[in-house]
């Protein structure tokens, strides 16, 4: 079945630092990509997706490209703040499964003053 | 647009006892909603899928007695957990997916359960 595997954590980073998170991804068709973020005590967040192959997704100064030729989604930041201090999860969803979302296991970002 | 509500956000109950978490889409109808349960630093894991004015399907390993699911309106799906042990304390997490809508799906704040 779709599968996503992402890098694994923790990852502790000064503030202005650059951020990657690695992602990629198993899957039968062509699913859409998703980063989510999710904030200390919060439910989550949906970052920025890509649903087919080059698209870039962008807000709050991250970006993940969806690349096919590879099967990846990684995540990107030039400058983290401390704001930026979460867990980002990886995930894909496909027609064929209902949309239901494949989650990558979370790679919690900490960065420091 | 598109928040998703849940309530209660922390919950603590006796083990043996039940416990109800409401999610509720505020400002748009939800046809399918879904429930996750989120282990300490662990991904989210689908649950159940919860389909307004039909049962709700359930993943594989997840206990249909155990974990009650009722999707009775457009806007509101519930999560008790019957009879509720130590090991059923977790995060739960309920998504909403709009009606004809593209396919994405908005999250609730989730639900701290401990049982004590």
């Amino acid at each position: 079945g779709d599968s996503v595997t992402q890098m694994e954590g923790p990852v502790t980073l000064s503030e202005e630092a650059f951020l990657t998170i690695n992602c990629t991804y198993t899957a039968t068709g062509y699913p859409s990509l998703f980063w989510y973020v999710q904030y200390p005590g919060e439910g989550l967040q949906l970052l920025l997706k890509a649903t087919k192959a080059d698209d870039k997704g962008s807000n709050k100064g991250f970006e993940a490209t969806y690349r096919k030729e590879t099967t990846s989604f990684h995540l990107e930041k030039g400058s983290v703040q401390v704001s930026d201090s979460a867990v980002y999860f990886c995930a894909l969803s496909d027609f064929r499964n209902d949309y239901k979302l494949s989650f990558g296991a979370g790679t919690t970002v900490t960065v420091r003053a | 647009g598109a928040v998703v509500s849940q309530h209660p956000s922390r919950v603590i109950c006796k083990s043996g006892t039940s416990v109800k978490i409401e999610c509720r889409s505020l400002d748009f109808q939800a046809t399918t909603m879904f429930w996750y349960r989120q282990f300490p630093k662990q991904s989210l894991m689908l649950m159940a899928t919860s389909n307004e004015g039909s049962k709700a399907t359930y993943e594989q390993g997840v206990e249909k007695d155990k974990f009650l699911i009722n999707h009775a309106s457009l806007t509101l799906s519930t999560l008790t957990v019957t009879s509720a042990h130590p090991e059923d304390s977790s995060f739960y997490i309920c998504s909403a997916r709009r009606t004809g809508g593209t396919g994405e799906l908005f999250f609730g704040e989730g639900s701290r359960l401990t049982v004590l």
